[in-house]
């Protein structure tokens, strides 16, 4: 039980074109949704938290208008990176878990290459 | 500020045993998770320590000395498979998880 996927895994874009990684919770009801970015050789970086049905919390430097994200349900949270730049590129990884629960289960991570 | 200190890199030999250090300073404590991550991948869950002591859980065993601000993570009988990297974060009086940045460990045949 408790799987998150993540999709897609690598996605190639253009610079200046909008790209959208979705995270869904396959066998729970995820009520908080994390979003992380990790650069090469690097740690995870909390980008934002979302509750469902509540707008994201951004971290300090987080561009909130560039790194849109929704968590319209239950099971799904979505982040978008709008007119991405050669230096969004990332690996980007989404982690999720229920009310209650210590620990949060992570997605596959998505490789996002702004070309 | 926070700060989560475990070393960048630590090599070893198939079949031995290494351990693996982080050291916290962190607003508050509720919990210390151990991750690990192959390259390319997301992390994956290792242990969740939250009271003083050894978990032990087949070939890894998490330790964790509140009042020492520090854990380690133990690998016996490794495996090449083990080479990856080992993340320790904790979760602070937020709830938010802080996360170290990691230790690269090679296994050598």
């Amino acid at each position: 039980g408790a799987v998150v996927s993540q999709h897609p895994s690598w996605v190639i874009c253009k610079s200046g074109t909008s790209v959208k990684i979705e995270c869904r919770s396959l066998d729970f009801q995820a009520t908080t949704m994390f979003w992380y970015r990790q650069f090469p050789k690097q740690s995870l970086m909390l980008m934002a938290t979302s509750n469902e049905g509540s707008k994201a919390t951004y971290e300090q430097g987080v561009e909130k208008d560039k790194f849109l994200i929704n968590h319209a349900s239950l099971t799904l949270s979505t982040l978008t990176v709008t007119s991405a730049h050669p230096e969004d590129s990332s690996f980007y990884i989404c982690s999720a878990r229920w009310a209650g629960e210590t620990e949060a289960f992570f997605g596959q991570g998505t490789r996002l290459t702004v070309v | 500020g926070q700060n989560i200190d475990q070393p960048t890199e630590m090599t070893a030999t198939e079949g031995a045993i290494v351990q693996i250090n982080c050291t916290y300073q962190t607003s508050g404590f509720n919990g210390l998770f151990w991750y690990q991550q192959h390259a390319g991948e997301a992390p994956t869950f290792l242990s969740y320590n939250v009271l003083d002591g050894l978990e032990e859980k087949g070939r890894f065993s998490s330790f964790l000395s509140r009042s020492k601000g520090y854990s380690y993570l133990l690998l016996k009988e490794l495996q090449m498979k083990d080479s990856a990297s080992y993340l320790c974060a904790v979760k602070d009086s937020n709830y938010q998880l802080i996360w170290g940045a990691g230790t690269k460990l090679i296994i050598k045949p």
